[in-house]
Protein backbone atom coordinates (compact mmCIF):
# COMPACT_ATOMS: atom_id res chain seq x y z
CA UNK A 1 0.00 0.00 0.00
CA UNK A 2 1.56 3.00 -1.23
CA UNK A 3 1.77 5.39 2.11
CA UNK A 4 4.00 7.87 4.06
CA UNK A 5 4.49 6.49 7.18
CA UNK A 6 5.25 9.05 10.70
CA UNK A 7 7.05 7.56 13.87
CA UNK A 8 6.31 8.23 16.58
CA UNK A 9 2.40 8.87 16.49
CA UNK A 10 2.88 10.49 20.07
CA UNK A 11 5.81 12.18 22.27
CA UNK A 12 5.80 14.02 25.26
CA UNK A 13 9.18 14.93 26.14
CA UNK A 14 10.92 17.45 28.50
CA UNK A 15 12.60 21.06 27.27
CA UNK A 16 15.93 20.52 25.84
CA UNK A 17 16.07 17.14 25.44
CA UNK A 18 16.84 16.00 21.14
CA UNK A 19 14.42 14.44 20.02
CA UNK A 20 13.81 12.68 16.26
CA UNK A 21 10.86 12.35 14.22
CA UNK A 22 11.25 9.54 11.47
CA UNK A 23 9.17 9.76 7.87
CA UNK A 24 9.13 7.38 5.47
CA UNK A 25 7.53 6.86 2.13
CA UNK A 26 7.57 4.39 -0.52
CA UNK A 27 6.13 5.43 -3.44
CA UNK A 28 9.55 6.47 -4.83
CA UNK A 29 8.33 10.31 -4.47
CA UNK A 30 10.96 13.34 -5.40
CA UNK A 31 9.69 15.70 -3.17
CA UNK A 32 8.98 15.77 0.64
CA UNK A 33 7.91 18.31 3.30
CA UNK A 34 7.14 18.53 6.55
CA UNK A 35 4.39 21.06 8.12
CA UNK A 36 3.68 21.92 11.66
CA UNK A 37 -0.07 22.56 12.42
CA UNK A 38 -1.50 24.40 15.17
CA UNK A 39 -4.84 25.81 15.91
CA UNK A 40 -5.85 28.90 14.38
CA UNK A 41 -2.73 28.99 11.86
CA UNK A 42 -3.41 26.30 9.48
CA UNK A 43 -0.21 23.85 8.41
CA UNK A 44 3.29 26.16 7.98
CA UNK A 45 5.89 24.41 6.15
CA UNK A 46 9.15 23.73 8.05
CA UNK A 47 11.79 22.26 5.50
CA UNK A 48 11.33 20.95 2.28
CA UNK A 49 13.55 18.56 -0.02
CA UNK A 50 13.34 18.78 -4.01
CA UNK A 51 15.47 15.45 -4.43
CA UNK A 52 18.39 13.88 -2.07
CA UNK A 53 20.55 15.57 -0.39
CA UNK A 54 18.64 18.79 -1.75
CA UNK A 55 17.27 20.28 1.23
CA UNK A 56 15.76 24.17 2.22
CA UNK A 57 13.98 25.90 4.79
CA UNK A 58 10.32 26.88 4.50
CA UNK A 59 8.23 29.64 6.32
CA UNK A 60 8.91 28.29 10.15
CA UNK A 61 12.50 26.69 10.23
CA UNK A 62 13.94 27.78 13.52
CA UNK A 63 14.68 25.01 15.95
CA UNK A 64 14.54 22.32 13.33
CA UNK A 65 16.95 20.51 11.46
CA UNK A 66 16.24 17.98 8.49
CA UNK A 67 18.58 15.43 6.28
CA UNK A 68 17.73 13.64 3.58
CA UNK A 69 20.25 11.12 2.71
CA UNK A 70 18.21 8.39 1.13
CA UNK A 71 15.20 9.52 -1.54
CA UNK A 72 12.47 7.68 1.00
CA UNK A 73 13.12 9.13 4.38
CA UNK A 74 13.17 12.71 5.40
CA UNK A 75 13.87 12.88 9.32
CA UNK A 76 12.74 15.63 11.76
CA UNK A 77 15.04 16.93 14.13
CA UNK A 78 14.73 19.06 17.27
CA UNK A 79 18.05 19.46 18.69
CA UNK A 80 17.06 21.21 22.00
CA UNK A 81 13.06 21.18 21.93
CA UNK A 82 11.07 23.95 23.77
CA UNK A 83 7.57 24.32 24.92
CA UNK A 84 6.82 26.72 21.55
CA UNK A 85 7.50 23.65 19.30
CA UNK A 86 4.45 21.69 20.98
CA UNK A 87 2.20 20.53 17.85
CA UNK A 88 1.04 18.59 15.21
CA UNK A 89 3.16 17.49 12.81
CA UNK A 90 2.60 16.47 9.08
CA UNK A 91 5.56 14.68 6.55
CA UNK A 92 4.22 14.44 3.37
CA UNK A 93 5.33 13.42 -0.43
CA UNK A 94 5.02 14.08 -4.01
CA UNK A 95 6.33 13.38 -7.26
CA UNK A 96 7.05 16.77 -7.81
CA UNK A 97 5.32 19.91 -7.58
CA UNK A 98 3.35 19.70 -10.21
CA UNK A 99 1.31 16.23 -8.65
CA UNK A 100 -1.14 15.97 -5.36
CA UNK A 101 1.05 15.35 -1.94
CA UNK A 102 0.09 12.72 0.54
CA UNK A 103 0.71 13.11 3.99
CA UNK A 104 1.76 11.12 7.42
CA UNK A 105 -0.89 10.25 9.88
CA UNK A 106 0.59 13.27 12.10
CA UNK A 107 3.02 13.39 15.38
CA UNK A 108 1.48 15.09 18.18
CA UNK A 109 4.54 15.88 19.87
CA UNK A 110 4.39 17.72 23.63
CA UNK A 111 7.37 19.85 24.69
CA UNK A 112 7.33 20.17 28.90
CA UNK B 1 1.94 34.08 -2.13
CA UNK B 2 -1.95 34.42 -3.72
CA UNK B 3 -4.60 34.29 -0.85
CA UNK B 4 -7.18 32.37 -0.37
CA UNK B 5 -10.67 32.87 1.15
CA UNK B 6 -13.32 30.78 2.87
CA UNK B 7 -16.10 30.60 5.29
CA UNK B 8 -15.03 29.26 7.99
CA UNK B 9 -18.13 26.56 8.81
CA UNK B 10 -20.80 25.19 6.56
CA UNK B 11 -23.56 22.65 7.29
CA UNK B 12 -25.49 20.07 4.90
CA UNK B 13 -27.44 17.48 5.27
CA UNK B 14 -26.13 13.69 4.37
CA UNK B 15 -27.25 12.96 1.09
CA UNK B 16 -27.82 16.26 -0.60
CA UNK B 17 -25.28 18.38 -2.62
CA UNK B 18 -22.57 20.68 -0.49
CA UNK B 19 -21.15 23.55 -2.61
CA UNK B 20 -17.95 24.91 -0.91
CA UNK B 21 -17.11 28.33 -2.06
CA UNK B 22 -13.41 29.90 -2.46
CA UNK B 23 -12.45 33.28 -3.75
CA UNK B 24 -8.66 33.75 -5.03
CA UNK B 25 -8.96 37.07 -6.39
CA UNK B 26 -5.06 37.69 -6.47
CA UNK B 27 -4.81 34.69 -8.78
CA UNK B 28 -2.08 34.79 -11.02
CA UNK B 29 -1.61 33.00 -14.24
CA UNK B 30 0.54 30.00 -13.09
CA UNK B 31 -1.60 29.26 -10.07
CA UNK B 32 -3.37 26.09 -10.01
CA UNK B 33 -6.22 25.63 -7.41
CA UNK B 34 -6.44 22.76 -5.34
CA UNK B 35 -8.35 21.36 -3.18
CA UNK B 36 -7.54 19.36 0.27
CA UNK B 37 -9.47 18.06 3.00
CA UNK B 38 -8.59 16.48 6.64
CA UNK B 39 -10.73 14.48 7.88
CA UNK B 40 -10.43 14.54 12.35
CA UNK B 41 -6.96 13.26 13.72
CA UNK B 42 -5.81 12.35 10.00
CA UNK B 43 -3.46 14.10 8.17
CA UNK B 44 -4.75 16.38 5.24
CA UNK B 45 -5.93 14.40 1.50
CA UNK B 46 -5.57 15.61 -2.07
CA UNK B 47 -9.29 16.29 -3.25
CA UNK B 48 -9.22 17.67 -6.40
CA UNK B 49 -7.08 20.52 -8.82
CA UNK B 50 -8.03 22.55 -11.86
CA UNK B 51 -6.22 25.62 -13.39
CA UNK B 52 -9.10 27.33 -15.93
CA UNK B 53 -11.51 24.31 -16.80
CA UNK B 54 -13.92 22.82 -14.37
CA UNK B 55 -12.83 19.44 -13.72
CA UNK B 56 -14.34 16.42 -12.38
CA UNK B 57 -12.82 12.95 -10.47
CA UNK B 58 -14.54 10.56 -8.21
CA UNK B 59 -14.93 12.44 -5.02
CA UNK B 60 -15.57 15.82 -6.49
CA UNK B 61 -15.99 18.24 -9.01
CA UNK B 62 -14.48 21.84 -9.37
CA UNK B 63 -16.39 25.03 -10.77
CA UNK B 64 -13.79 27.70 -11.68
CA UNK B 65 -15.02 31.15 -12.65
CA UNK B 66 -14.43 32.59 -15.74
CA UNK B 67 -12.31 35.40 -14.33
CA UNK B 68 -11.02 32.21 -11.95
CA UNK B 69 -10.95 34.94 -9.23
CA UNK B 70 -13.41 32.03 -7.41
CA UNK B 71 -14.14 28.38 -7.71
CA UNK B 72 -16.15 26.49 -5.86
CA UNK B 73 -15.92 22.55 -4.82
CA UNK B 74 -19.03 20.65 -5.11
CA UNK B 75 -19.47 17.53 -3.42
CA UNK B 76 -22.89 15.96 -5.03
CA UNK B 77 -24.03 13.63 -2.69
CA UNK B 78 -22.54 14.72 0.86
CA UNK B 79 -22.02 11.24 3.29
CA UNK B 80 -21.24 11.59 6.98
CA UNK B 81 -17.51 10.77 5.87
CA UNK B 82 -17.43 13.98 4.07
CA UNK B 83 -17.66 16.06 8.16
CA UNK B 84 -13.35 17.19 7.64
CA UNK B 85 -12.27 20.38 7.01
CA UNK B 86 -11.69 21.43 3.69
CA UNK B 87 -8.97 23.83 2.30
CA UNK B 88 -9.00 25.69 -0.68
CA UNK B 89 -4.92 26.27 -2.00
CA UNK B 90 -3.11 28.23 -4.76
CA UNK B 91 0.15 26.91 -6.32
CA UNK B 92 2.54 28.30 -8.35
CA UNK B 93 3.71 26.17 -11.31
CA UNK B 94 5.66 28.71 -12.70
CA UNK B 95 9.58 28.48 -13.47
CA UNK B 96 10.18 31.09 -10.88
CA UNK B 97 9.26 29.00 -8.01
CA UNK B 98 11.19 25.60 -7.53
CA UNK B 99 9.31 24.51 -4.75
CA UNK B 100 6.46 22.50 -3.42
CA UNK B 101 5.00 24.54 -0.59
CA UNK B 102 1.19 24.21 0.10
CA UNK B 103 -0.23 27.18 1.88
CA UNK B 104 -3.09 26.34 4.09
CA UNK B 105 -4.93 28.67 5.40
CA UNK B 106 -7.94 27.94 7.92
CA UNK B 107 -9.96 26.36 5.67
CA UNK B 108 -13.96 25.64 5.90
CA UNK B 109 -15.66 23.21 8.26
CA UNK B 110 -17.89 21.17 6.65
CA UNK B 111 -20.99 19.53 9.49
CA UNK B 112 -22.88 17.06 7.80
CA UNK B 113 -26.01 15.91 9.52
CA UNK B 114 -27.75 12.35 9.30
Amino acid sequence: EAQVTQNPRYLITVTGKKLTVTCSQNMNHEYMSWYRQDPGLGLRQIYYSMNVEVTDKGDVPEGYKVSRKEKRNFPLILESPSPNQTSLYFCASSWDRFYEQYFGPGTRLTVT
Amino acid sequence: DAKTTQPNSMESNEEEPVHLPCNHSTISGTDYIHWYRQLPSQGPEYVIHGLTSNVNNRMASLAIAEDRKSSTLILHRATLRDAAVYYCILRDVSPLYNTDKLIFGTGTRLQVFP
